[in-house]
């Protein structure tokens, strides 16, 4: 079962603009972390925040966590062709953080 | 590091053969997850292992797949006999630690016609 649920299912934006995904999940987690996966490959892991975080940056990603309403966002700024991928929350539970359950993901598509 | 590998890339067979999926995670791992993805139910965790021991197979569909981790540099996941509705894209990732997430295999994608 899909522990996370991406908002939007698909998003397609100009190049430079910013882009933002969300994720709601339902139980509690010990950490989230976000993949990126391109056409035909596997999932690549982009960043991770956990539960007492509320804010990370990495680069041109910016994640936010916000516990009391089980969700998070992925802020992708100055958006670029390459970004042009799925991305995926994945969320490991309080009970060991090694088994991580994927939402259901968005996929972005960047407009040269 | 070549990363998790692999093999095959694709595979196609027919329904009711045996279909072995192979993994290598990347050395020092102590984690190693079989995944499978579709675009009905997205990724599912079929099975993950610790230090090379089955540590939850409940996502395991039925008898019909097993999967084993003879020592750390291996693993296999194997279906017999192979369905139709077995057709996805099979991933394996390794897992060294919280703070670095998964690594995770190109994939096998089975077809089974």
């Amino acid at each position: 079962s899909q522990q996370g649920e991406e908002d939007p299912q698909a998003l397609s934006i100009q190049e430079g603009e910013n882009a933002t995904m969300n994720c709601s999940y339902k139980t509690s987690i010990n950490n989230l972390q976000w993949y990126r996966q391109n056409s035909g490959r596997g999932l690549v892991h982009l960043i991770l925040i956990r539960s007492n975080e509320r804010e990370k940056h990495s680069g041109r990603l910016r994640v936010t966590l916000d516990t009391s309403k089980k969700s998070s966002s992925l802020l992708i700024t100055a958006s670029r062709a390459a970004d042009t991928a799925s991305y995926f929350c994945a969320t490991g539970s309080n009970f060991g953080n090694e088994k991580l359950t994927f939402g259901t993901g968005t996929r972005l598509t960047i407009i040269p | 590091d070549a990363g998790v590998i692999q093999s095959p890339r694709h595979e196609v067979t027919e329904m009711g053969q045996e279909v072995t999926l192979r993994c290598k995670p990347i050395s020092g791992h102590n984690s190693l997850f079989w995944y499978r993805q579709t675009m009905m139910r997205g990724l599912e965790l079929l099975i993950y292992f610790n230090n090379n021991v089955p540590i939850d197979d409940s996502g395991m569909p039925e008898d019909r797949f097993s999967a084993k981790m003879p020592n750390a540099s291996f693993s296999t996941l194997k279906i017999q006999p192979s369905e139709p509705r077995d057709s996805a894209v099979y991933f394996c990732a390794s897992y060294a630690g919280v703070t670095y997430g998964y690594t995770f295999g190109s994939g096998t994608r089975l077809t089974v016609v």
